[in-house]
């Protein structure tokens, strides 16, 4: 089991450019979600998942887009990046909240918007 | 606004001795309260929990407490080991199964 994985590790935009970071589970999980990690601020949910097809908006959606075709998939996109969106980038999956389930955190990915 | 606080951004604590993390929430509708450690350059990793119906959980050398009438839960590690030197974060969700998290203590134990 690779757990919660994401692609890439490490990338560098220039303001205006477009990326897509993808986000792998292979726990089944029914719920995924998309944080950001700023010095200070703790981890702040960007938009969320619910089941395959559904997507939410969190705490801080703006400028962000996501799509979850597929059930282990979850893909965040940035359409015209923006220095203020130079963060850690982390996806997390669940279990349904029918019981008390904890989410599994996958390795980040670090951003940098010049 | 931070519905979950952390306001100890640091601790160090001797090997041996008992490392104590503090976390306060304001929203009364959280059901379910969690902790999580970081090491750099890693994702957290989930160290412990607790649902609002109980006011103590324990696992080994971690034990949460949560006072609901205070909104405040804590983190008791003992015997405090080297290698719980991490960020711990302790986070609370909502009857959407949104988490929010604090903004983390960063824990030194010295040998």
């Amino acid at each position: 089991n690779a757990g919660v994985t994401q692609t890439p590790k490490f990338r560098v935009l220039k303001t205006g450019q477009s990326m897509t970071l993808l986000c792998a589970q292979d726990m089944n999980h029914e719920y995924m979600y998309w944080y950001r990690q700023d010095p200070g601020m703790g981890l702040r949910l960007i938009h969320y998942s619910v089941g395959e097809g559904t997507t939410a908006k969190g705490e801080v959606p703006d400028g962000y887009n996501v799509s979850r075709l597929k059930k282990q998939n979850f893909l965040l996109g940035l359409e015209s990046a923006a220095p203020s969106q130079t963060s850690v980038y982390f996806c997390a999956s669940s279990y349904s909240p029918l019981t008390y389930n904890e989410q599994f955190f996958g390795p980040g990915t670090r951003l940098t918007v010049l | 606004d931070q519905q979950v606080k952390q306001n100890s951004p640091s601790l160090s604590v001797q090997e041996g001795r008992i490392s104590i993390l503090n976390c306060d929430y304001t929203n009364s509708m959280f059901d379910y309260f969690l902790w999580y450690k970081k090491y750099p350059a890693e994702g957290p990793t989930f160290l412990i929990s607790i649902s609002s119906i109980k006011d103590k959980n324990e696992d080994g050398r971690f034990t949460v407490f949560l006072n609901k009438s205070a909104k405040h839960l804590s983190l008791h590690i003992v015997p405090s080991q080297p290698g719980d030197s991490a960020v711990y974060f302790c986070a609370a969700r909502n009857t959407g199964n949104q988490f929010y998290f604090g903004t983390g203590t960063s824990l030194t134990v010295i040998p």
